[in-house]
């Protein structure tokens, strides 16, 4: 089955504690991102990636770092995690960076305390 | 800059009626798509319609209709014979494939209620 899975789902953590969460997709796509949502703000990119080794940043990017080493993972890292990056976040990838639905990832809803 | 507009944060329709959830956008890119995702409470984003510029018809798919009107930079969309299911947010986005640099732009949501 075709799909992005991401790990964990749910995560209450504490201010400083580094954590990562993990994205994988198993359709060779080439784009890859990280959104958060939250309430009334709708989705913001973090990070997006084109292929292996090449990211880049999106609406929001700090405090978060991400790395592309293999095609199918794309994990976001929290180094300092603080209550403001408490949120909803979404993986997602497509074929390609333009003319393609993306695919979504079920979520991992992150408090840190 | 591209920016999507949802004007509606809430709308309420009685079942197997027809609603319409309202998008407008903004861009400066000659080539573009339209997204619109819908998330139910469980949280997950489910992919419904895709309407790209150079379409010359409306985007349909089932029960989903993109009314796509590009002068007035509007693509909302249309639900017909609306379902107890429907009850969800939705958002609209947007992917612009020129200087825009192609990532994918969300509205804030609307969050749709069907009465029974």
């Amino acid at each position: 089955e075709a799909q992005v899975t991401q790990n964990p789902r749910y995560l209450i953590t504490v201010t400083g504690k580094k954590l990562t969460v993990t994205c994988s997709q198993n359709m060779n796509h080439e784009y890859m991102s990280w959104y958060r949502q939250d309430p009334g703000l709708g989705l913001r990119q973090i990070y997006y990636s084109m292929n292996v080794e090449v990211t880049d940043k999106g609406d929001v990017p700090e405090g978060y770092k991400v790395s592309r080493k293999e095609k199918r993972n794309f994990p976001l890292i929290l180094e300092s995690p603080s209550p403001n990056q408490t949120s909803l976040y979404f993986c997602a990838s497509s074929l390609a960076r333009v003319g393609y639905e993306q695919y979504f990832g079920p979520g991992t809803r992150l408090t840190v305390t | 800059a591209q920016k999507i507009t949802q004007t509606q944060p809430g709308m309420f329709v009685q079942e197997k009626e027809a609603v319409t959830l309202d998008c407008t956008y903004d861009t400066s890119d000659q080539s573009y798509g339209l997204f619109w995702y819908k998330q139910p409470s469980s949280g997950e984003m489910i992919f419904l319609i895709y309407q790209g510029s150079y379409d010359e018809q409306n985007a349909t798919e089932g029960r989903y209709s993109l009314n796509f009107q590009k002068a007035r930079k509007s693509a909302n969309l249309v639900i017909s014979a609306s379902q107890l299911g429907d009850s969800a947010m939705y958002f609209c986005a947007m992917r612009g494939y020129g200087g825009s640099q192609g990532n994918l732009i969300f509205g804030k949501g609307t969050k749709l209620s069907v009465k029974p």
